[in-house]
């Protein structure tokens, strides 16, 4: 099946700071990628849509100025992550349509952000 | 998009098969039903996708009775790598909109596998 990547895979950082995340589909070209947050022991929650040459699309309650989205390219997504805080420690995920008959999702491996 | 509802745990011995049931009465009639797993500190591995009837694959089964309020991920004979946390999404999976379908993720059922 179809791969999507995510760099780094952890981070560590210290409050204030900004974070970016890449979300990669290696063997396809994606022109929406989805970002995900998941607290621990926690369900997915979407927080922004990527559409490939245009401004995201945040869900309710994110803040688009803290959490950047550039979907650059038909295999690129990144989410930056402006001035960090502890509360913002959380699993990001990244997933991409192959545009397929059913339209299935596929999910990067996750980045595990810790914010000191 | 529908909402769904499925049990919180489940638990189950090696070997054994495990049906996992979810509802979803509100589906609209483009809804495909759509199962992921995901492990700890992983994104979700896609399983099975359906939308009436009966779907197989090689590692499950889906089951969707006529009204498709309800479907049910069978696993068969399972074993310790199948504990995880398995979610049942429904959504809109015409093809005039694919990539653009939006997943929203229910609580999930999280499976545990007993030796």
């Amino acid at each position: 099946g179809a791969v999507v990547s995510q760099h780094p895979s952890w981070v560590i950082c210290k409050s204030g700071t900004s974070v970016k995340i890449e979300c990669r589909s290696l063997d396809f070209q994606a022109t929406t990628m989805f970002w995900y947050r998941q607290f621990p022991k926690q369900s997915l929650m979407l927080m922004a849509t990527s559409n490939e040459g245009s401004k995201a699309t945040y869900e309710q309650g994110v803040e688009k100025d803290k959490f950047l989205i550039n979907h650059a390219s038909l295999t690129l997504s990144t989410l930056t992550v402006t001035s960090a805080h502890p509360e913002d420690s959380s699993f990001y995920i990244c997933s991409a349509s192959s545009g397929g008959l059913y339209n299935e999702q596929f999910f990067g491996p996750g980045t595990r952000l810790t914010v000191l | 998009l529908a909402k769904t509802t499925q049990p919180i745990s489940m638990d189950s011995y090696e070997g054994q098969e495990v049906n996992i049931t979810c509802s979803h009465n509100n589906i609209a009639t483009n809804d495909y039903i759509t199962w992921y797993q995901q492990f700890p500190s992983q994104g979700p591995r896609f399983i099975i996708q359906g939308y009436k009837t009966k779907v197989t694959n090689e590692v499950a089964s889906l089951f969707i009775p006529a009204d498709r309020k309800s479907s049910t991920l069978s696993l068969p004979r399972v074993s310790l790598s199948d504990t995880a946390v398995y979610y049942c999404l429904v959504g809109d999976m015409d093809i005039s909109n694919f990539g653009n379908e939006k997943l929203t993720f229910g609580t999930g059922t999280r499976l545990t596998i007993i030796p």
